[in-house]
């Protein structure tokens, strides 16, 4: 078992709507949670940052981390289309700057 | 505008030839990670570096991968002998630790590797 599984599948979704993603961990030291976005042929970009559990809103992104359920998710709200892109979750353990990444989801918004 | 550097963009290149890969991180981060990003595993650590020196490798094949830094301008990726498993996209990220923890990493663009 991978210690971050997202569900890679794409996902496609109407200007306007809302798009929900998540990802599942196994490692309960994780403390630190992350979203990244990747555009086709980029390197990926860091989109959210949590620590610990709770909710954390910027603007049309709010990323939600359940440590109990060892489950994150991040909701973009009015999707547009320049979000389309494929959003990967990251997480590391306090004192430990490595990475462990999800397969992410690749998201397209349709005009 | 700091960006981390890649080069080169694209290599094609036959099996059992030499690969070196090179990155350039942003000025004055002292920790740079090298990742491999393919369909099957989606990105994975290789390698990283704190301070040019070597803290982790046990995502690296070690028979025929290695990670260097020369200087704290350049860190390079090397294979050798190639071969088509290591297609696959590269990519180098660098980030700033002094204490306590760091979570953000800023990702270069990317080296398309193509084993032939």
């Amino acid at each position: 078992q991978k210690e971050v599984e997202q569900d890679p599948g794409p996902l496609s979704v109407p200007e306007g709507a809302i798009v929900s993603l998540n990802c599942t961990y196994s490692n309960s030291a994780f403390q630190y949670f992350m979203w990244y976005r990747q555009y086709s042929r980029k390197g990926p970009e860091l989109l959210m940052y949590t620590y610990s559990s709770g909710n954390k809103e910027d603007g049309r992104f709010t990323a939600q981390v359940d440590k109990s359920s060892k489950y994150i998710s991040l909701f973009i709200r009015d999707s547009q289309p320049s979000d389309s892109a494929t959003y990967l979750c990251a997480m590391s353990a306090r004192g430990n700057n490595r990475l462990a990444f999800g397969k992410g989801n690749q998201v397209v918004v349709i005009p | 505008d700091a960006r981390v550097t890649q080069t080169p963009r694209h290599k094609v290149t036959e099996m059992g030839q030499e690969v070196t890969m090179r990155c350039q991180p942003i000025l004055g981060h002292n920790t740079v990670f090298w990742y491999r990003q393919t369909m099957m595993q989606g990105l994975e650590l290789l390698a990283y570096f704190r301070n040019r020196a070597p803290l982790d490798d046990s995502g690296m094949p070690k028979d025929r991968f290695s990670a260097e830094m020369p200087d704290a301008t350049l860190a390079t990726l090397k294979i050798q002998p190639s071969e088509p498993r290591d297609s696959a996209v590269y990519f180098c990220a660098s980030g700033l630790v002094w204490t306590g923890d760091s979570y953000e990493q800023y990702f270069g663009p990317g080296t398309r590797l193509t084993v032939t």
